[in-house]
């Protein structure tokens, strides 16, 4: 699986929207693009992936780049809850994908009043 | 809660000891994944499971760890001999066979003293 870059940490005001970058500059073309956070002392969760195209669900909008070299995860309004470490991840999927997971170092991301 | 359930959420033992941990799946997933994460580290992967059948081990897992799922549905996790550098948290994650998001347990938090 293709390595990723994140910054180590990152501050945000509550409120505003948090974008988080990830750069995966040596991303195949049967690479998606994931993001999991993880709350202090509770499992990762899935956020959101995608392969070329933007994407948007009820959590977040994932933005790829047309090169496919880098990502931006998207919190628009962010909460205090949704202080937590990001995982940005690079993973082929199906019959011929990766089967696991390899997490990084992650972003910590903090959410002030 | 239909999630993805990890039994004990917290286990002292002393090293030497013999620890067990279960983790029961969502229901109709086929793929069980099981994980460690040491304090300030991302989680790294262990081995995964498609059914009752044990697919990949990764290089950590040393001849002390056993990973079990007999009946395709829950799965155990056991150490011998623990040593304090077992120390972690051991999180288990279960997706559908071929889906993309993997979904986690809560973990279970083992120290060894």
């Amino acid at each position: 699986d293709a390595k990723t870059t994140q910054p180590t940490s990152m501050d945000c005001a509550e409120g505003r929207a948090a974008n988080l970058p990830c750069n995966h500059s040596t991303i195949s073309g049967n690479e998606y693009v994931y993001w999991y956070r993880q709350i202090h002392s509770q499992g990762p969760q899935y956020i959101i992936h995608g392969l070329k195209n933007n994407e948007t669900n009820e959590m977040a909008s994932l933005i790829i780049t047309e090169d496919r070299k880098s990502s931006t995860l998207i919190l628009p309004h962010a909460t205090l809850r949704d202080t937590a470490v990001y995982y940005c991840i690079v993973r082929a999927v199906g019959i011929q994908g990766a089967q696991k997971l390899v997490f990084g170092q992650g972003t910590r991301l903090t959410i002030n009043p | 809660d239909t999630g993805v359930s990890q039994d004990p959420r917290h286990k002292i033992t002393k090293r030497g000891q013999n620890v067990t941990f279960r983790c029961d799946p969502i229901s109709e997933h086929n793929r069980l994944y099981w994980y460690r994460q040491t304090l300030g580290q991302g989680p790294e992967f262990l081995t995964y499971f498609q059914n009752e059948a044990q697919l990949e081990k990764s290089r950590l897992l040393s001849d002390r760890f056993s990973a079990e799922r007999p009946k395709g549905s829950f799965s155990t996790l056991e150490i011998q001999r623990t040593e304090q550098g077992d120390s972690a948290m051991y999180l288990c994650a279960s997706s559908f066979l071929l889906n993309t998001e993997a979904f986690f347990g809560q973990g279970t938090r083992l120290t060894v003293v």
